[in-house]
């Protein structure tokens, strides 16, 4: 079935750093991709989508483009903040009407003072 | 308003007792799902209702019921609860299927003794 594999487990930077998350997905044909991210005691809110090869999405510094031709779509941001500190999911929606969306395990950034 | 709603936020169930979370939603939204979070994992689809379709996964199918008596409202339902079942289960809703963003809950974490 579909999966999604993203860094697992937490990402500790310095602030200003560069941040990357990387996710891998498994499926067939063109799925749709989604980064959403959870602060702490809330639950996962829609980052942003990416729909077709070569496109990039982009919300709050954050961007990732989508490769077929390597299956991925990883996060980054120039420069992360004390406010970034939170989980971030990478998710897919497969082809087909009747579907939901299959998440990653979750990275949590840990901004830390320079 | 863009507010998916969970009650209780905290649920304290026995082993073999039944457990009922329930879920709202105001935004006239045509999906509502549930997912089960355990640590260090994945959200796991545990079903969801597309209008008055529901949709449950096989792996789930015996383990967990559901309710969507009108558009707003969506229930999960553990007949029997487990040790197993302890987790964050967390409700969203989407405009319609598929490739739509879901707005979430902030969860009900469910504890079992």
């Amino acid at each position: 079935g579909d999966s999604v594999t993203q860094t697992e487990g937490q990402v500790a930077l310095s602030e200003e750093d560069f941040l990357t998350i990387h996710c891998n997905y498994s499926a067939s044909g063109y799925p749709a991709l989604f980064w959403y991210v959870q602060y702490p005691g809330e639950g996962p809110q829609f980052l942003f989508r990416a729909s077709r090869d070569k496109e990039k999405g982009s919300s709050r510094g954050f961007e990732a483009t989508y490769d077929k031709g390597t299956t991925s779509f990883h996060l980054r941001k120039a420069s992360v903040q004390e406010s970034d500190s939170a989980v971030y999911y990478c998710a897919l929606a497969p082809t087909g009407f009747a579907s939901a969306l299959t998440f990653g395990s979750g990275t949590k950034v840990i901004p830390c003072l320079p | 308003d863009t507010t998916v709603k969970q009650n209780p936020r905290y649920k304290l169930a026995r082993v073999g007792k039944p457990v009922n979370l329930i879920c709202s939603q105001t935004m006239n939204h045509d999906t509502m799902y549930w997912y089960q979070k355990k640590p260090n994992q994945a959200p796991k689809l545990l079903l969801f209702y597309y209008d008055k379709i529901l949709n449950r996964e096989a792996d789930t199918f015996e383990k967990f019921q559901s309710s969507r008596p009108n558009n707003s409202f969506c229930s999960l339902y553990i007949g029997s609860a487990g040790l197993e079942y302890s987790a964050m289960y967390l409700c969203a809703s989407s405009r319609g299927q598929g490739a739509e963003t879901l707005y979430f809950g902030s969860g009900t974490r469910l504890t079992v003794l």
